[in-house]
């Protein structure tokens, strides 16, 4: 049972648009949410994160939304930079559902087109 | 990766060899984990350590061993590597238990391929 989802396996999107990444969640317990990116062939490194208790985190051209009642996150990027092609993975944790680790969405590979 | 370091970054092994992964950070946390990454299944978490000798199960441990006898390593053992184990293999540690606003550092991964 996939706790952390992320439907779109893929996005493409124009230099200098909004690219927006979506995850949902089953698990009522999370309290953490981040956002990892990766590149090929390297490790995921982390981007941002939101508290359960917030329902916005902004850092640069980053901001997540979070809307506890859908169970649903978002990841907006403005303006999008071929450099932000990647896969980005939408993560969770919290003690009552995953015992504090991390448990991962599938991923959005997202292109961005010069 | 700073302070986080996965050997080997690539490997080859025939099916039903033991393969042993090695996991070495230089940050002195207390949590080590590790994951495998598939197409279409993202990264799963396979065990994870909360300190010297004290370790456990994630979510796909069935064929995998794990051992941390120092701090600085975690290794991930397959006793008898089977082509289902094929995958990109990341390390990760983390100061806390639970990943608060900064999360997990990986390191940079192991390919590898069991033919």
């Amino acid at each position: 049972d996939q706790q952390v989802k992320q439907n779109s396996p893929s996005l493409s999107v124009q230099e200098g648009r909004i690219s927006i990444l979506n995850c949902d969640y089953t698990n009522s317990m999370f309290d953490y949410f981040l956002w990892y990116k990766k590149y090929p062939a390297e490790g995921p490194t982390f981007l941002i994160s939101i508290s359960s208790i917030k329902d916005k985190n902004e850092d640069g051209r980053f901001t997540v939304f979070l809307n506890k009642s859908a169970k649903h996150l978002s990841l907006h990027i403005v303006p999008s930079q071929p450099g932000d092609s990647a896969v980005y993975f939408c993560a969770a944790s919290g003690y009552g559902g995953s015992q504090g680790n991390l448990i991962f969405g599938k991923g959005t590979k997202l292109s961005v087109k010069p | 990766d700073a302070g986080i370091t996965q050997s080997p970054r690539h490997k080859v092994t025939e099916t039903g060899t033991p393969v042993t992964l090695r996991c070495h950070q230089t940050e002195n946390h207390r949590y080590m984990y590790w994951y495998r990454q598939d197409p279409g299944h993202g990264l799963r978490l396979i065990h994870y350590s909360y300190g010297v000798k004290d370790t456990d199960k994630g979510e796909v441990s069935d064929g995998y061993s794990v051992s941390r006898s120092k701090t600085e390593d975690f290794l991930l053992t397959l006793e008898s590597a089977t082509s289902s184990q094929t995958s990109v293999y990341f390390c990760a540690i983390s100061e806390v238990r639970a990943a608060t606003n900064y999360g997990y550092t990986f390191g940079s991964g192991t390919r590898l391929t069991v033919v």
